[in-house]
């Protein structure tokens, strides 16, 4: 089945600009989330979406940084007044997000290919 | 505390021969999973194999094992017979279980493979 698709590939934008970075999660996967990734760096998480409630936000670095998910599926990461530190991969993940599996911690996530940002 | 430490930042392998990559970890929770990343150069995240706190066995998957040591807290990935494709940065992850949201990145291994 289809995997996890993020658009746009690629985003050069220019500083004070906003932007918007898609993702399209697996169909029926409840959980959703972002994550960006700085050249040679690891993951640092965003923020997650699980069915319908609250997300949790705790890893947005700063308030011009949002997201939301609308009717559980499609998510949109915006980023306004964007900054040259803004400049990353942002990668969107979901996974199932079944009760048993995020009991056991045994939930899997699967990738999109990512949104380069590039602010200039 | 770091959640998850990887203390390799580079290793380099000959083609065939086998490779442990370390991960440690740190978690209170007796639920939780552990996963493993593979990055290649094209940056997409490919989810390679996972192990779960309560599971007896070591996971397997085809040329993937994950040496999982409880009492260590630690999960090592096993690459056997090394393929130049395996050349990539591989992270290492956690999830835990009731309680938590995210998953915890370890910084990454850089895997070369030289022919």
């Amino acid at each position: 089945g289809a995997g996890v698709s993020q658009s746009p590939s690629n985003k050069v934008t220019e500083k004070g600009k906003d932007v918007e970075l898609r993702c399209d999660p697996i169909s029926g996967h409840t959980a959703l989330y972002w994550y960006r990734q700085s050249l040679g760096q690891g993951l640092e998480f965003l923020i997650y979406f699980q069915g319908n409630s609250a997300p949790d936000k705790s890893g947005l670095p700063s308030d011009r940084f949002s997201a939301e998910r609308t009717g559980g599926s499609v998510s949109t990461l915006t980023i306004q007044r964007t900054q040259q530190e803004d400049s990353a991969v942002y990668l969107c993940a979901s996974s199932p997000g079944t009760v048993q599996e995020s009991y056991y911690g045994t939930d899997t996530q699967y990738f999109g290919p990512g949104t380069r940002l590039t602010v200039l | 505390a770091q959640k998850i430490t990887q203390t390799q930042p580079g290793m380099f392998v000959q083609e065939k021969e086998a490779v442990t990559l370390d991960c440690t970890y740190d978690t209170s929770d007796p639920s939780y999973g552990l996963f493993w990343y593979k990055q290649p150069s094209s940056g997409e995240m490919i989810f390679l194999i996972y192990q779960g706190s309560y599971d007896q066995q070591n996971a397997t998957e085809g040329r993937y094992s994950l040496n999982f040591q409880k009492a260590r807290k630690s999960a090592n990935l096993v690459i056997s017979a090394s393929q130049l494709g395996d050349s990539a940065m591989y992270f290492c992850a956690m999830r835990e279980g009731p309680t938590g949201n995210q998953f915890y990145f370890g910084t990454g291994t850089s895997l070369t493979v030289i022919p």
